[in-house]
C-alpha cells in the first residue's frame, strides 16, 4: 500500500527563522511527488512537482528537494504570509493516476 | 482554481437526507477527482473520472456515488447522509502540461455537516 507521512505535524517559526518538512513515502514505482499550499477555507494550490532522485526546485523563498525516500520542503526567511498547511503527495504509474496525500504540515509564522 | 467550480459551497443535512454535490470544470481535461478532508485524516480519495464515461472507486468509497455527466461535469450524490460523512469535500481535475506531466486544479470545497 502507498503511503505519504509528513513530520512535523504542526511547526511554529519566528519570522525569518528558516525550516524543512519533512514527506517520507513508500510507493512502488514513483511517477512524481507534489507539493500543495493550502490556507483555512481555501483548496490545495499547487506548488512543485518532483520526478527523480536529486531534483530541486525554488520559488519565492521555498525549496523543494526529493531523494529515493522523502522530500524536503525548505523554506528560507519564512514570513508572516508563510502561514498555511503544506500537503505532499505521490503519483505511481501513468500520468493523471490519483495522487495520494499525506496529512499535511501547519506552518505557522510569527512576526 | 477559477477552473474548477464546485456547488453548494454549505450544507447542513439531517441523518437519512440525500444530496448531490456538484462539481464543473471549464479546461476541457479528461480526469475528475473527488477528495474528503478531515481534521488529522488529511485528503482521501472518494471516486474518480479518467474520462468521460468511466468511474472508479477511491479509498472511501461507501456511502457515495458519481455521475460524469458528461466531459465537464462530475458529481458525487450522498443517497443516505450519516453524521460521519461530516467533512470537506473537494473535486479536482487532473490537468496535463504535456506527456505525463501536470498538476492537479482543485474546487474551494463544499463544507458538508450532517446532524
Amino acid at each position: 500500500e502507498d503511503q505519504v507521512t509528513q513530520s512535523p505535524e504542526a511547526l511554529r517559526l519566528q519570522e525569518g527563522e528558516s525550516s524543512s518538512l519533512n514527506c517520507s513515502y513508500t510507493v512502488s514505482g514513483l511517477r512524481g511527488l507534489f507539493w500543495y499550499r493550502q490556507d483555512p477555507g481555501k483548496g490545495p494550490e499547487f506548488l512543485f512537482t518532483l520526478y527523480s532522485a536529486g531534483e530541486e526546485k525554488e520559488k519565492e523563498r521555498l525549496k523543494a528537494t526529493l531523494t529515493k525516500k522523502e522530500s524536503f520542503l525548505h523554506i528560507t526567511a519564512p514570513k508572516p504570509e508563510d502561514s498555511a498547511t503544506y500537503l505532499c503527495a505521490v503519483q505511481v504509474n501513468s500520468g493523471n493516476t490519483p495522487l495520494v496525500f499525506g496529512k499535511g504540515t501547519r506552518l505557522s509564522v510569527i512576526a | 482554481n477559477a477552473g474548477v467550480t464546485q456547488t453548494p459551497k454549505f450544507q447542513v443535512l439531517k441523518t437519512g437526507q440525500s444530496m448531490t454535490l456538484q462539481c464543473a470544470q471549464d479546461m476541457n481535461h479528461n480526469s475528475m477527482y473527488w477528495y474528503r478532508q478531515d481534521p488529522g485524516m488529511g485528503l482521501r480519495l472518494i471516486y474518480y473520472s479518467a474520462s468521460e464515461g468511466t468511474t472508479d472507486k477511491g479509498e472511501v468509497p461507501n456511502g457515495y456515488n458519481v455521475s460524469r455527466l458528461n466531459k465537464r461535469e462530475f458529481s458525487l450524490r450522498l443517497e443516505s447522509a450519516a453524521p460521519s460523512q461530516t467533512s470537506v469535500y473537494f473535486c479536482a481535475e487532473w490537468g496535463a502540461w504535456g506527456w505525463n506531466t501536470g498538476e492537479l486544479f482543485f474546487g474551494e470545497g463544499s463544507r458538508l455537516t450532517v446532524l
